[in-house]
């Protein structure tokens, strides 16, 4: 079956802009994860969404940064005013249920924010 | 604070022989662990993964060992091929917790 699918692939912006990031977990996945991998680094998570609960949003690393899941689907992870810091590869992840549950990755959005 | 370390950046091996990549881990809470293999521009591709309850766990040519004592876990990779080339990442989470914390790879280089 399909796997996770993120778009778009690349984005190359200006400093000040907003971004949206999207994400199509694997059908019937009720968890789903953003995380980030800035050069040299491990990944970085940054919050996940379980089901109808309110999201885990303690790795957000600022107020310009936000996410949702609508229809319990597809998630949007929106930065605003973009900083040169932001660059970096944006990976979502889902899996059928979340705590000790195997995460399956998408291929990440490499952001430039120049 | 780097709850999960891999403390060598980078590993050659010759092919055919054993791989060992090493991962420490700080957190006495974490209770399942994951390897990730990772190619440039693709996303990371599970490996393999262990309970705390377990102290070992193969599959095919992949055996991932779990000192909890040393907060310790190794995956062994035999015998090791170019394909295998790639950066490893170890991640650790804990019962409660949904999220991965995630080590910062060790780049893995098998030689023909």
């Amino acid at each position: 079956g399909a796997g996770v699918s993120q778009s778009p692939s690349n984005k190359v912006t200006e400093k000040g802009k907003d971004v949206e990031l999207r994400c199509d977990p694997i059908s019937g996945h009720t968890a789903l994860y953003w995380y980030r991998q800035s050069l040299g680094q491990g990944l970085e998570f940054l919050i996940y969404f379980q089901g109808n609960s309110a999201p885990d949003k303690s790795g957000l690393p600022s107020d310009r940064f936000s996410a949702e899941r609508t229809g319990g689907s597809v998630s949007t992870l929106t930065i605003q005013r973009t900083q040169q810091e932001d660059s970096a590869v944006y990976l979502c992840a889902s899996s059928l249920l979340a705590q000790q549950e195997t995460q399956y990755f998408g291929p990440g959005t490499r952001l430039l924010v120049l | 604070d780097q709850q999960v370390k891999q403390n060598s950046p980078s590993l050659s091996v010759q092919e055919g022989r054993i791989s060992i990549l090493n991962c420490d881990y700080t957190n006495s809470m974490f209770d399942y662990f994951l390897w990730y293999k990772k190619y440039p521009a693709e996303g990371p591709t599970f490996l393999i993964s262990i309970s705390s309850i377990k102290d070992k766990n193969e599959d095919g040519r992949f055996t991932v060992f779990l000192n909890k004592s040393a907060k310790h876990l190794s995956l062994h990779i035999v015998p090791s091929q170019p394909g295998d080339s790639a950066v490893y990442f170890c991640a650790a989470t804990k019962g409660s917790q949904g999220n991965l914390i995630f080590g910062k790879g060790t780049k893995l280089s098998v030689k023909p």
